[in-house]
Formats: structure tokens, C-alpha cells, sequence
């Protein structure tokens, strides 16, 4: 059963804009969800993380909303840069942050 | 962060052999997990490797199959047993960080011909 659900697959904005990624999960126990960063050829890296405890977390242009009644996390790029063009996974785990249970992925594409 | 290093960095094997994945940390971690990365999908778990016990394995993934070591607390192997095409995926290993952040190799993108 699929847990974590995320959208859209693939994304693209203009350099500049702002990128936004939504991720919806099931499971209650869930409480703590990271964000990661994949590049071609390369394993995922952690871009920014957010415990229940919290609504919004930033960190430099990167951004994680969280609503906890809604079960719902969602990433914003701001002045998204052609840099920032990769894969982009939610995940969520519960208790362990190494037992991640991932999104389907998106696939940003920003335009110079 | 976490430097994890995995040997081989990607292979192509013939169906029915196996093939044996290391995972070198640059320091001492508990746990240890192996994710399989099938081409263009999601990352899924396959188990968990603790130091000093047996691994545990997520639902759909068997020890025979995908049997793992981990005789210390800074490297762990995953094998990959009688492959078939199915089983061409890329395979990372991850490492707990405090409780708080997980971290991954770059992956071993394995082809099974």
C-alpha cells in the first residue's frame, strides 16, 4: 500500500519562479519528513528535513510547509535556478529517520 | 553529513550469478540500510542492518534472495543472489545520522543481462 503520495511528476518553471512540490501521507505514526535532492548517476541528498513539532521550516531558498491535521508536507524553491533542475523525493519514516518510505518522485525542470 | 562510499559503482552481470555491494562509512553508525532504486521509479527499502544481529527485511524481500553482512559498525554488504533482469536497479546504502538525518551513497546501478 502505497504511503507517501506525491505530485506532480515533473514540474517546469521559469528561472526565478518559485517551485512547489506536495506530498500527502497516510500513516499517523509518521514524524519526521525530509526532503532530497537526486541528480543523474548520483544518490539522493538530503536538502531539508521538518519534524511534526513545526509548520514551516527554511532553510536558505528551500522551504518545507507542514500540516499536520491535513497530513499533508509540501517543498517551495524560491528563485528556482536551472542548478535546481533533478529529482526531487518526499519521504517520511516513522520514529527512524533511516526507515524512509518515498514519494514517486518529480522531475523539476527550470528554464533559463 | 556522512561520506559513505559503495564499491562497485555500477556492473553488468549475467542472470544466475550474484553479486556482492559494499558500503564503507567514514564513521561508526548503528544502523545501516540497503534501498533498491528501480530505473525511472522511487527508492524502497529492503532492509535494515544492524551490527551484531541479523538483518531485517521489508515486506516483498527475502534473506535468500538478498542476503546482508555487517560485521562492524562502519561497513556492510548486500548481495544480490541468482540474478534475473528484474533485478537490474540501482542499490544504495544509507546511514542513520542521530536520530535526525539519513544519508546516502552515491549507489551501485546494477545490469543484469
Amino acid at each position: 500500500q502505497q504511503q507517501v503520495k506525491q505530485s506532480p511528476q515533473s514540474l517546469i518553471v521559469q528561472k526565478g519562479g518559485i517551485s512547489i512540490i506536495n506530498c500527502a501521507y497516510e500513516n499517523t505514526a509518521f514524524d519526521y519528513f525530509p526532503w532530497y535532492q537526486q541528480f543523474p548517476g548520483k544518490g539522493p541528498a538530503l536538502l531539508i528535513a521538518i519534524r511534526p513539532d513545526v509548520s514551516e521550516k527554511k532553510e536558505g531558498r528551500f522551504t518545507i510547509s507542514f500540516n499536520k491535521s491535513a497530513k499533508q508536507f509540501s517543498l517551495h524553491i524560491m528563485d528556482s535556478q536551472p542548478g535546481d533542475s533533478a529529482t526531487y523525493f518526499c519521504a517520511a519514516a516513522p520514529h527512524s529517520a533511516g526507515k524512509l518510505i518515498f514519494g514517486q518522485g518529480t522531475t523539476l525542470q527550470v528554464k533559463p | 553529513s556522512a561520506v559513505i562510499s559503495q564499491k562497485p559503482s555500477r556492473d553488468i552481470c549475467q542472470r544466475g550469478t550474484s553479486l556482492t555491494i559494499q558500503c564503507q562509512v567514514d564513521s561508526q553508525v548503528t544502523m545501516m540500510f540497503w534501498y533498491r532504486q528501480q530505473p525511472g521509479q522511487s527508492l524502497t527499502l529492503i532492509a535494515t542492518a544492524n551490527q551484531g544481529s541479523e538483518a531485517t527485511y521489508e515486506s516483498g524481500f527475502v534473506i535468500d534472495k538478498f542476503p546482508i553482512s555487517r560485521p562492524n559498525l562502519t561497513f556492510s554488504t548486500l548481495t544480490v543472489s541468482n540474478m534475473s533482469p528484474e533485478d537490474s536497479s540501482i542499490y544504495l546504502c544509507s546511514v542513520e545520522r542521530r536520530n535526525t538525518e539519513a544519508f546516502f551513497g552515491q549507489g551501485t546501478r546494477l545490469t543484469v543481462v
